[in-house]
């Protein structure tokens, strides 16, 4: 079975320090991972992926992870954090294409930018 | 490509009641997902579709819950005899099978129920 834990609810940071989001996984099958961000009253939308290429993966907003096989982890980073960045974000596991490609979700970290 | 779309945004219901959801893809993407998401959570997998056809369903879409997806293009998610318990937000999301963008679900905007 595949699951995904988001060892932090919240995080709070000030606005251009660093963030770091951590996600571990678990998986039976080679998974691709995500990351997606979900603005208050907005959709989700993806910012990285990874799926067995390089395994440091570069996303949108200056956002980038990486996949550590032998951490089962796929931490979120930012160098330098931006207002715009608060929101809530999701670290997501995949079979991949092989299967139905479902998502399974982790519950979350909320991550707050301070002035 | 116009991206996902929801219809509604929001339904407030009375308990009892039935309630239909629609979802338009990404024109050319072949599969279809619903999910669901409660208040502090990440979504739950509902149901996934490939062309016309519902190749799974979570346990948690009860007999109360039917999905369909008749022409292979939009989707309809139906509850009948809605409960407090259904209150959420019901997300949609599209994807190609194959291909580079394989396994990338886009998402739409989201139908939130709310049952009194």
């Amino acid at each position: 079975a595949q699951s995904v834990t988001q060892l932090d609810s919240h995080v709070s940071v000030s606005e251009g320090t660093p963030v770091l989001l951590r996600c571990n996984y678990s998986s039976s099958y080679s998974p691709s991972l995500f990351w997606y961000v979900q603005h208050p009253n907005k959709g989700l939308q993806l910012l990285l992926k990874y799926t067995s290429a390089a395994t440091l993966v570069k996303g949108i907003n200056g956002f980038e992870a990486e996949f550590k096989k032998s951490e089962t982890s796929f931490h979120l980073t930012k160098p330098s954090a931006h207002m715009s960045d608060a929101a809530e974000y999701f670290c997501v596991v995949s079979h991949g294409s092989s299967n139905t490609g479902k998502l399974i979700f982790g519950q979350g970290t909320t991550l707050q930018v301070k002035p | 490509d116009t991206g996902v779309s929801q219809d509604p945004r929001h339904k407030i219901t009375k308990r009892g009641q039935n309630v239909t959801f629609r979802c338009d893809p990404i024109s050319e993407h072949n599969r279809l997902y619903w999910y669901r998401q409660t208040l502090g959570q990440g979504p739950e997998f509902l149901t996934y579709f490939q062309n016309e056809a519902q190749l799974e369903k979570s346990r948690l879409l009860s007999d109360r819950f039917s999905a369909e997806r008749p022409k292979g293009s939009f989707s309809t998610l139906e509850i009948q005899r809605t409960e407090q318990g259904d209150s959420a937000m019901y997300l949609c999301a599209s994807s190609l099978a194959g291909g580079l963008d394989a396994d990338t679900q886009y998402f739409g905007p989201g139908t939130r129920l709310t049952v009194l």
